[in-house]
């Protein structure tokens, strides 16, 4: 089927403003993963879920960063009052159960924060 | 706790040359090993992977790296340098105890040179 898919694919916001980032995994995909990659760095994890178990949100930066998901598909990343410096592409990734299936990562949400 | 270095944020090879980009890691549990791959404007393919059995593995594209568990390195190498090769590369760690936290590394960008 489809691949992973995020929305908007660029969000431009102004600093104290709230975003919301959407992502629809892989029809299937038991394991959700979000990651931050800012300008000229690696992915920084941010949080996983997997099926119906507490998720780990032990790279969620600061409790700014929340997010979840709703019936075991999609997933939404919400970052409240906004700064500079959460300007960054944010990248969404769905798996098969195990651990040791691949990644399928989506084309990721750029956001810009003046 | 798991790191993932990788030396040299910058590669620069020659067409038709040998690739070499390397990738350390620390983990306290024998790992999975990724590489992942990001062309230009595209999202994150996985490259190859290692996870039990044959510590030499071969991926898309020509690529292969070798698992060698007394330098923890997980280096990726291409015999020959093609110009579509140029794009960032990242080196991921998980546990195989379970779980499904990936620690990425900062990524490598490798150019080719004509």
């Amino acid at each position: 089927g489809a691949g992973v898919s995020q929305s908007p694919s660029n969000k431009v916001t102004e600093k104290g403003k709230d975003v919301e980032l959407r992502c629809d995994p892989i029809s299937g995909h038991t394991a959700l993963y979000w990651y931050r990659q800012s300008l000229g760095q690696g992915l920084e994890f941010l949080i996983y879920f997997q099926g119906n178990s507490a998720p780990d949100k032990s790279g969620l930066p600061s409790d700014r960063f929340s997010a979840e998901r709703t019936g075991g598909s999609v997933s939404t990343l919400t970052i409240q009052r906004t700064q500079q410096e959460d300007s960054a592409v944010y990248l969404c990734a769905s798996s098969q159960q195990s651990g040791r299936e691949t990644q399928y990562f989506g084309p990721g949400t750029r956001l810009l924060v003046l | 706790a798991q790191s993932v270095t990788q030396l040299g944020s910058h590669v620069s090879v020659s067409e038709g040359a040998l690739v070499l980009l390397r990738c350390n890691y620390s983990s306290s549990v024998p790992p999975y090993l990724f590489w992942y791959v990001q062309y230009p404007n595209q999202g994150l393919q996985l490259l190859l992977k290692y996870t039990t059995g044959a510590t030499l593995v071969k991926g898309i594209n020509g690529f292969e790296a070798e698992f060698k568990k007394s330098e923890t390195s997980f280096h990726l190498t291409k015999p020959s340098a093609h110009m579509s090769d140029a794009a960032e590369y990242f080196c991921a760690v998980r546990p195989n105890t379970g779980g499904f936290k990936t620690i990425f590394g900062a990524g490598t960008r490798l150019f080719v040179k004509a």
